[in-house]
C-alpha cells in the first residue's frame, strides 16, 4: 500500500518562530488533508488540498502532487499551535474509495 | 449545526465482553469510516461504509464488526474485547468533495 511519511517527527519552537512540516507519500493521490491533533485529542481539519497552494490565517499548505509532497507552514507560532500534526492521503484509483492513510505525524511543542 | 458525534467517550470493559460505540452524523453523508489510534501506529482503518447495508473490512479488522442500517449511524462492535484492544477509537464521515471529519474519539480501555 502507500507510504506516507512525515517528518520531522518531533518539533520545539519558541512563540513566534515559523515552521515547515513535510509530507512525502510514494503513490499518486487524489485526496489530501492536514489535520492538528489538539492536546484534547480532537482532530481537527486545517486543510483539504490534492494540489496547489491554500492559506488560512498562520497557516499555509501547498501540494506539488506530480512530485508526491505537501508542505504545511506555520508563521508566528502560538502556544495553542501545539500538538500533533497528520498529513492523510486518499489513494488515485478505483479501489481506494475515499479511505485515507494516515502518516505518523509531527509532534510540535510550541514554548512561551 | 451539522456534526459527528461519538459515545461514551470513555470507557472501561473487561476481557471478553462485548462492546459497541456508537457514531452518529447529521450531514447525511454516504461514506463513514472508524480508525484507531495508537502510539507508534497513527491511525488505522478498522472498517467503512459507503452507504446503507454496505461495509467493508479495513487493515485491521480482525475482532471488530460494524453495521449501517440508516445513513446517520455506524456503530463499532468488539465480538470479545482484548487488551490489544485498548486504544482510542475515532469515527469519521466523508463529504460529496472528498473532505472527512473526525468525531471527538472514544477512549476504550480494555482490563
Amino acid at each position: 500500500g502507500i507510504q506516507v511519511e512525515q517528518s520531522p517527527p518531533d518539533l520545539i519552537l519558541q512563540e513566534g518562530a515559523n515552521s515547515t512540516l513535510r509530507c512525502n507519500f510514494s503513490d499518486s493521490v487524489n485526496n489530501l488533508q492536514w489535520f492538528h491533533q489538539n492536546p484534547w485529542g480532537q482532530l481537527i481539519n486545517l486543510f483539504y488540498i490534492p494540489s496547489g497552494t491554500k492559506q488560512n490565517g498562520r497557516l499555509s499548505a501547498t501540494t506539488v502532487a506530480t512530485e508526491r509532497y505537501s508542505l504545511l507552514y506555520i508563521s508566528s507560532s502560538q502556544t495553542t499551535d501545539s500538538g500533533v500534526y497528520f498529513c492523510a492521503v486518499v489513494v488515485a484509483g478505483g479501489t481506494s474509495y475515499g479511505k485515507l492513510t494516515f502518516g505518523q505525524g509531527t509532534i510540535l511543542t510550541v514554548h512561551p | 449545526d451539522a456534526e459527528i458525534t461519538q459515545s461514551p467517550r470513555h470507557k472501561i470493559t473487561e476481557t471478553g465482553r462485548q462492546v459497541t460505540l456508537a457514531c452518529h452524523q447529521t450531514w447525511n453523508h454516504n461514506n463513514m469510516f472508524w480508525y484507531r489510534q495508537d502510539l507508534g501506529h497513527g491511525l488505522r482503518l478498522i472498517h467503512y461504509s459507503y452507504g446503507v447495508q454496505d461495509t467493508n473490512k479495513g487493515e485491521v479488522s480482525d475482532g471488530y464488526s460494524v453495521s449501517r442500517s440508516n445513513t446517520e449511524d455506524l456503530p463499532l462492535t468488539l465480538e470479545s474485547a482484548a487488551s490489544s484492544q485498548t486504544s482510542v477509537y475515532f469515527c469519521a464521515s466523508r463529504n460529496f468533495q472528498g473532505i472527512a471529519f473526525f468525531g471527538q474519539g472514544t477512549r476504550l480501555t480494555v482490563v
